[in-house]
């Protein structure tokens, strides 16, 4: 059974500071990577979709990137802004059409 | 256009009534989906439609019944429910009903139920 862990749990920087997001999964055998952003009360906005035979994706100040064989992915948020402040969320399509999520990181961005 | 539209935003129900969510998409989309978050919780998918047809039931409890009229809209029947059933309820669809690998998700957002 596929299980999607996410370190850390919550994380505060200031301003301006580059930051990492942890995402592991146990099963390599993933047809995609998806990273969303959850404001609070609200529902999910996609960010990036890595597929299974790509490394990384980029949005913006945003890079995702996927190292299957390992079962790791990280998003990355250059230059950080109290906009970004959410809860992030990955998720891994297992399957045809299931999508299974890790319990996500709280991010603080502090002015 | 890549909204997903549901209403109503808020419910408040008791465990004798029976009401519905609803969930719009007009993107084209052939999957559509019903998933259940609680707070600080994950999303936990509950139904899945492909081409109008329900291809996965996650052993949700029969107060729950989706439909899927045709392929722009997708309902969630709600009968007898309890205290523990109060949640979010996000749909969500993609493009191909048999999924893929750039077969994105995108989520509405959302219906908060509270079940008294």
């Amino acid at each position: 059974k596929q299980e999607v862990t996410q370190i850390p749990a919550a994380l505060s920087v200031p301003e301006g500071e580059n930051l990492v997001l942890n995402c592991s999964f146990t099963d390599s055998a993933i047809y995609n990577l998806q990273w969303f952003r959850q404001d609070p009360g609200k529902g999910l906005t996609s960010l990036l979709l890595i597929q299974s035979s790509q490394r990384e994706q980029t949005s913006g100040r945003l890079n995702a990137s996927l190292d299957k064989s390992s079962g790791r992915s990280t998003l990355y948020i250059a230059a950080s802004q109290p906009g970004d402040s959410a809860t992030y969320l990955c998720a891994v399509r297992d399957g045809a059409q299931k999508l299974v999520f890790g319990q996500g990181t709280r991010l603080t961005i502090n002015p | 256009d890549t909204e997903v539209t549901q209403t109503p935003k808020h419910l408040v129900m008791g465990m004798t009534n029976k009401k519905s969510l609803k969930c719009e998409q007009h993107m084209g989309h052939r999957a559509m989906y019903w998933y259940k978050q609680k707070a600080k919780k994950p999303p936990e998918l509950m139904f899945v439609y492909s081409y109008e047809k329900l291809s996965i039931n996650e052993s949700v409890p029969s107060r729950f019944s989706p439909e899927c009229p045709n392929s722009s809209l997708l309902n969630l029947h709600l009968h007898a429910l309890q205290p523990e059933d109060s949640a979010l309820y996000l749909c969500a669809s993609s493009q191909e009903g048999g999924g893929g690998s750039t077969d994105t998700q995108y989520f509405g957002p959302g219906t908060r139920l509270t079940v008294l």
